[in-house]
């Protein structure tokens, strides 16, 4: 069962374009939804993170929209640069409890050309 | 870099024998998630320490085993290995409490079971 669906599986961008991520959850208990991204040989890093409480919330070229109603939400990477090829991974958790157990999608391969 | 330390970072193995994980957290965390990322695919929640006992599981055969100690490191066991084990296996270390849940990850220790 798979909690968190993430498309697409991969993508490629042009320099300075803009990519973006989508992300649907089904569990309505999950209020906290972080995105991480990964390199190769590394572990997931924390990129950017939403409540539900808002719809956007943006850090530098980096904006998360999310729509409580369709339970979605989605990453923009605005002029997309070569050093931001990488996995991306959306997650969501039900922060109010005690297990804060993160559920990850599968990913999205970002391949960004110069 | 997260301050997150895992040992291995490679390991091969054959089927049916047991490995140990090692974790150290960031300092002033005093929590331990470890997750399974097989590849292509996102992270999958094993199991989370707190206080040094197991605080929620995910879906995983108890031969996937943990423990934490007083310095809020931590240890993954698996026994009889198979096959489907080949993974990467990431520790992520976290602060209870304050509303917040961000999870920092190691790089990871890659499983190789023959």
């Amino acid at each position: 069962q798979q909690q968190v669906k993430q498309s697409p599986q991969s993508l490629i961008v042009q320099k300075g374009g803009i990519s973006i991520i989508n992300c649907a959850y089904e569990n309505t208990a999950f209020d906290y939804f972080p995105w991480y991204q990964q390199f190769p040989g590394k572990g997931p890093a924390l990129l950017i993170a939403i409540r539900p409480d808002v719809s956007e919330k943006k850090e530098g070229r980096f904006t998360i929209s999310f729509n409580k109603s369709a339970k979605q939400f989605s990453l923009h990477i605005m002029d997309s640069q070569p050093g931001d090829s990488a996995t991306y991974f959306c997650a969501a958790t039900p922060i109010g409890g005690s297990n804060y157990k993160l559920t990850f999608g599968k990913g999205t391969l970002l391949t960004v050309n110069p | 870099e997260t301050g997150v330390t895992q040992s291995p970072t490679h390991l091969i193995k054959t089927r049916g024998q047991q490995v140990t994980l090692r974790c150290s957290s960031q300092s002033g965390h005093n929590t331990v998630s470890w997750y399974q990322q097989a590849l292509g695919q996102g992270p999958q929640f094993i199991f989370q320490y707190y206080r040094e006992e197991e605080n929620g599981r995910g879906n995983f055969p108890p031969r996937f085993s943990g423990l934490q100690f007083p310095n809020y490191s931590s240890e993954l066991n698996v026994n009889a290995l198979e096959l489907d084990d080949s993974a990467l296996y990431l520790c992520a270390s976290s602060q209870r409490g304050g509303g917040k849940n961000i999870q920092y990850f190691g790089a990871g220790t890659r499983l190789s079971v023959l």
